[in-house]
Order: C-alpha cells, then structure tokens, then sequence
C-alpha cells in the first residue's frame, strides 16, 4: 500500500533546487507531505486536494496530478534549515474513514 | 495546539515480553493511527482507528494488537516482544473521515527488544 517516492535522497548546496516525486497505485483524494528532521516528529507541510492544485509553504511548493495519481513536491531555493526526510501520504478515494499511508521518504540535505 | 502524548520515549524490553506502547490526543479526534519507522523503510502503517473501539489493519499488523477503548488514547501492544520489533514507533491522530485536516504526530517511542 505504500506510495512510491523517488528520489530516495538529495545532496544540494544551498540555492539550488530539488523536485521529490511520489506516486500511487490507487485513485486518490488528496496528497500530504511532511518533513521529519532528524530525532524529531514528522511537521506538516501542505495538503493537495484537488487535481492540479498547487500549494506553497515558503519557496517550497506542490502539485497533484489526479488522473497520474502523482503528486511532486518543489523546493525552490533550497535554505539549510529544508534538510531533512520528506514523506508524501497520498490518501485513496477508497479510504473514506480517513486512513493514510506514508512512502519510504526522501532524504534532503542541504550543505552551505 | 494539539497535543499528541507518547507515554515513553524509550523503553527497553525483553524478548517475550507483553508490550503496551500508550498514545493519548487532547483534541477530541475520531483518527488514531501506529506508523512504524525503520531506516530506509519509511513510515509503514501497523493500526488505524477510526473510533473509539474501531481498528482496521495497516501494512504490518503481525504481532500486534490495538485498544481503543476511549477516545483520546490508542494502545499498541506487542503480545511477545521479538527482536525484530525494535524500531521507533509513532503514534498520530487527526479529526475523522477523508478531509483535509493534517496528521499531528507524538514525539515517538524508541522500543528496543533484547
């Protein structure tokens, strides 16, 4: 039931940009991602919920492509503090009690 | 802010052992969830409920059980602590059915099983 993520890890220098991408097997409803830095709880970061929707958090944004069942996470700019493990958590149209499943992660690092 | 509340943060147990993981949210959510974490392998789903005495299995529900018998705490129990139970396990929670409300995470729990 896990997504797909790809890549499994980054190495940037600071300013320069990333794209993580996570994919599904199952028609979806919605997207999340998360950062988890390390010895720390996953943060939220954003929710997609329509097709084609794109969200910002700071120079990091997202889009949601329904009918791929993909979503793609940009991080433009990249700063230090962007360094961490990267989780998508699409959630399936047929999950309608709310249940979620996480990939495998994206580990970014950003040196200076 | 929610608050999501993971009794220990690490806990050392011996093989064979019975193992209650305890996680309790202040915010009245109908969703409870158990992810596991192990390097490489991302978050993968042990538990989900949905109510209080509600579950329904995750990817990796051998070897464990749940109890949700209110509705602001959800129990991971290991019926025979094993070796390859050692992980971080994190315990999350958010208001119910498919909205787009996030996930808010405990702290997480250290298990090692020797």
């Amino acid at each position: 039931q896990q997504p797909v993520q790809s890549p499994q890890a980054v190495i940037l220098r600071e300013g320069e940009d990333a794209v993580i991408n996570c994919s599904s097997s199952k028609a979806l409803y919605s997207v999340h991602w998360y950062r988890q830095k390390h010895g720390e709880a996953p943060v939220f970061l954003m929710i997609l919920l329509k097709g084609g929707e794109q969200k910002g958090h700071d120079k990091i944004s997202a889009s949601f492509n329904e009918k791929k069942q993909q979503s793609s996470l940009y991080l433009t700019a990249s700063q230090l503090s962007y360094s961490g493990t990267y989780f998508c958590g699409p959630q399936d149209r047929g999950s309608t009690l709310g249940r979620l499943y996480f990939g495998r992660g994206t580990q970014l690092t950003v040196w200076p | 802010d929610v608050k999501v509340t993971q009794s220990s943060r690490y806990l050392v147990k011996r093989t064979g052992e019975k193992v209650f993981l305890e996680c309790v949210q202040d915010m009245d959510h109908e969703n409870m969830f158990w992810y596991r974490q192990d390097p490489g392998l991302g978050l993968r789903l042990i538990y989900f409920s949905y109510d209080v005495k509600m579950k329904e299995k995750g990817d990796i529900p051998e070897g464990y059980s749940v109890s949700r018998e209110k509705k602001e705490r959800f129990s991971l129990i290991l019926e025979s602590a094993s070796t390859n139970q050692t992980s971080m396990y994190l315990c999350a929670s958010r208001p119910g059915g498919p909205n787009n409300s996030p996930l808010h995470f405990g702290n997480g729990t250290r298990l090692t099983v020797t």
